[in-house]
């Protein structure tokens, strides 16, 4: 009865390859993120729907596109996978875009050779 | 100026010691203002919302001060278990969740 769920937890890949990490909520919530963990630990913010719909879309390389099939999953695809790539993508749900708190997934942890 | 500052610590103190960490942030339109708790190779928890009043959990008393732009969190009596990494989140007038950088802390017998 996890309420926010991603797969895989661990992701090792060569630089140049297409990975996708996928995410579900059953919490019923409207909001779905996708959040970058670096090495230094600073957690920020990629990219975020409302029910189906991309609201926030921060300074990220194209090559991420995030897909949200419906409002329980949001799936995350990295083309042309680099080094710098590496790092924790953790996704999150809450009630809706507003002021509400955000419940995350375990994440998953990528790592480019 | 970042946008939510955090001091990064570690705060490394005894059990039953109270403590306090503060989050500042820059932007005065921010709505909606949260403490997290992250352990080591987790995900960030929800630890509690931050009210105008301010807020009481427990050992956990979150605070917001609107005219000098803070946050803080309160922990008293702290236990073993509370060590851990403290993140401040501000959602500003378009609800962007910012998070800060963290504070470190560790509880030691």
């Amino acid at each position: 009865d996890t309420a926010v769920s991603q797969t895989p937890k661990y992701l090792v890949t060569q630089m140049g390859n297409d990975k996708s990490i996928k995410c579900e909520q059953n919490l019923g919530h409207d909001t779905m993120y996708w959040y970058k963990q670096d090495s230094k630990k600073f957690l920020k913010i990629m990219f975020s729907y409302n029910n189906k719909e991309l609201i926030i879309n921060e300074t990220v390389p194209n090559r991420f596109s995030p897909k949200s099939p419906d409002k329980a999953h949001l799936n995350l695809h990295i083309n042309s996978l680099e080094l710098g790539d590496s790092a924790v993508y953790f996704c999150a749900s809450s009630q809706d875009s507003g002021g509400y708190e955000q419940y995350f997934g375990p994440g998953t942890r990528l790592t480019v050779t | 100026r970042k946008e939510v500052e955090q001091d990064p610590g570690p705060f490394n103190v005894p059990e039953g010691a109270t403590v306090a960490f503060n989050c500042t942030y820059s932007n005065s339109a921010s709505q909606s203002f949260f403490w997290y708790r992250q352990d080591c190779r987790k995900e960030p928890k929800l630890l509690m919302s931050v009210y105008s009043s301010g807020n009481e959990d427990g050992r956990f008393t979150a605070q917001l001060n609107r005219a000098s732009q803070y946050i803080s969190l309160l922990i008293r009596d702290s236990k073993l278990s509370d060590s851990a990494t403290y993140l401040c989140v501000v959602r500003g007038g378009s609800y962007i969740p910012t998070f800060g950088r963290g504070t470190s802390l560790i509880v030691h017998p």
